[in-house]
């Protein structure tokens, strides 16, 4: 089955933490993308990946980072955890970024 | 900076009455315009428009882009209480502008009643 896959689905972390949300594609696809979702705001993007090791800053960057080693995987990495990352968080693919994207079951982040 | 505006921003129907959902965006010359309905889970793709006057359907829904005008909208007729969601427009802008940065608007939150 054609699917994004997410894990952890849902964490509580502390403030400084470092963590890591996994995400992984099955179709092949070139172009990822992790966005965050808050409520008044819609989903804004916060890194996206042309392809293996290109990757490139969304709107919201500060304070993550991504790395693209394969095609199929694009973890997000949060180095110092703070309050205001408390998000859901999506991941995404696409075959091309002008292709409609898929999405990953989402990421419910918790700082305290 | 790019912007997408949806509105209205909420919405409450009853069951068979049809609505009308707007996307209006400050982006000129962009590649396509995509629709995205959010359930209590991931978005899921509806529609993605690149031509200016050429409806999209798909059963119920349908949705059309005037580029001239800078905006798009998304019909959904006969609604279902399934249909209840948060409907999102998302922009793709020329590549020179802007990247590869899509840009979202904050949604359409539709309650369809029985």
């Amino acid at each position: 089955e054609a699917q994004v896959t997410q894990n952890p689905r849902y964490l509580i972390t502390v403030t400084g933490k470092k963590l890591t949300v996994t995400c992984s594609q099955n179709m092949n696809h070139e172009y990822m993308s992790w966005y965050r979702q808050d409520p008044g705001l819609g989903l804004r993007q916060i890194y996206y990946s042309m392809n293996v090791e290109v990757t490139d800053k969304g709107d919201v960057p500060e304070g993550y980072k991504v790395s693209r080693k394969e095609k199929r995987n694009f973890p997000l990495i949060l180095e110092s955890p703070s309050p205001n990352q408390t998000s859901l968080y999506f991941c995404a693919s696409s075959l091309s970024r002008s292709s409609e994207q898929y999405f990953g079951p989402g990421t419910r982040l918790t700082v305290t | 900076e790019d912007k997408v505006v949806q509105s209205p921003l909420s919405l409450v129907v009853h069951e068979g009455d049809t609505v009308t959902l707007n996307c209006s965006y400050e982006v000129t010359n962009f590649r396509s315009l995509l629709w995205y309905k959010q359930e209590k889970k991931a978005p899921t793709f509806l529609f993605m428009l690149t031509s200016s006057g050429i409806e999209k359907k798909s059963g119920r829904l349908s949705s059309i882009l005037d580029k001239k005008e800078l905006f798009s909208i998304l019909n959904i007729t006969a609604t279902q209480t399934g249909d209840s969601a948060v409907y999102l427009c998302a922009v793709d802008p020329p590549w020179e502008t802007s990247g590869s940065r899509l840009t979202f608007g904050e949604g359409t939150q539709l309650t369809v009643n029985p």
